[in-house]
């Protein structure tokens, strides 16, 4: 089975970093992805780890320890844009299972 | 840029209703799925489909059932509609690489009255 396992909520201020974790434990592995969701809209790739250790872009940072089965998603310099929900995602074999996601609220 | 289109943005159903939602791409993806999405349950994968004319079961597909006959075209058939079946359905595609990112529809909230 697939257990993936995110905060539900967290808020922060304009400007400031904020550290979405995700924890997860599943019968395989091949990837873990961070989504992007607006609301009502659909979900926006942000990031993709394979292998153990820190993907940057830009603003947006990953990190994944597979032994531990452990990631989080790093936002610098926070913006009001960056208001949404973030997704954690495992892949194993053609199966994407998502976490239950964690709403980001960034207020002035 | 990839597009997935899924055909309506809002439905409304009744109960024992047959419903169809249908979902195209346009990147020639051999993978193709569907989700839906409800609020503190996040998305769960109802089928998806490897290539054409395969599927298989994802992990809530009681109630559900898919047809792949076209490579860009995914369509998801709830056979008898019922209210708990009221959600926000995604579609979505991937090159069959495995590795590539979904690229998600923009949805289609059903309702089933």
């Amino acid at each position: 089975g697939q257990n993936i396992d995110q905060p539900t909520e967290m808020t922060a201020t304009e400007g400031a970093i904020v550290q979405i974790n995700c924890t997860y434990q599943t019968s395989g592995f091949n990837g873990l992805f961070w989504y992007q969701q607006h609301a009502g809209e659909a979900p926006t790739f942000l990031s993709y780890n394979v292998l153990d250790g820190l993907e940057e872009k830009g603003r947006f940072s990953s990190f994944l320890s597979r032994s531990k089965g452990y990631s989080y998603l790093l936002l610098k310099e926070l913006q009001m844009k960056d208001s949404a929900s973030y997704l954690c995602a495992v892949l194993n074999d053609y199966k994407l299972s998502f976490g239950a996601g964690t709403t980001v609220t960034v207020r002035a | 840029d990839v597009k997935v289109t899924q055909s309506s943005r809002y439905l409304v159903k009744r109960t024992g209703e047959k419903v169809f939602l249908e979902c195209v791409q346009d990147m020639d993806h051999e993978n193709m799925f569907w989700y839906r999405q409800d609020p503190g349950l996040g998305l769960r994968l109802i089928y998806f489909s490897y290539d054409v004319k395969m599927k298989e079961k994802g992990d809530i597909p009681e109630g559900y059932s898919v047809s792949r006959e076209k490579k860009e075209r995914f369509s998801l058939i709830l056979e008898s509609a019922s209210t708990n079946q009221t959600s926000m359905y995604l579609c979505a595609s991937r090159p069959g690489d495995g590795y590539s990112p979904l690229h998600f529809g923009n949805g289609t909230r059903l309702t089933v009255t």
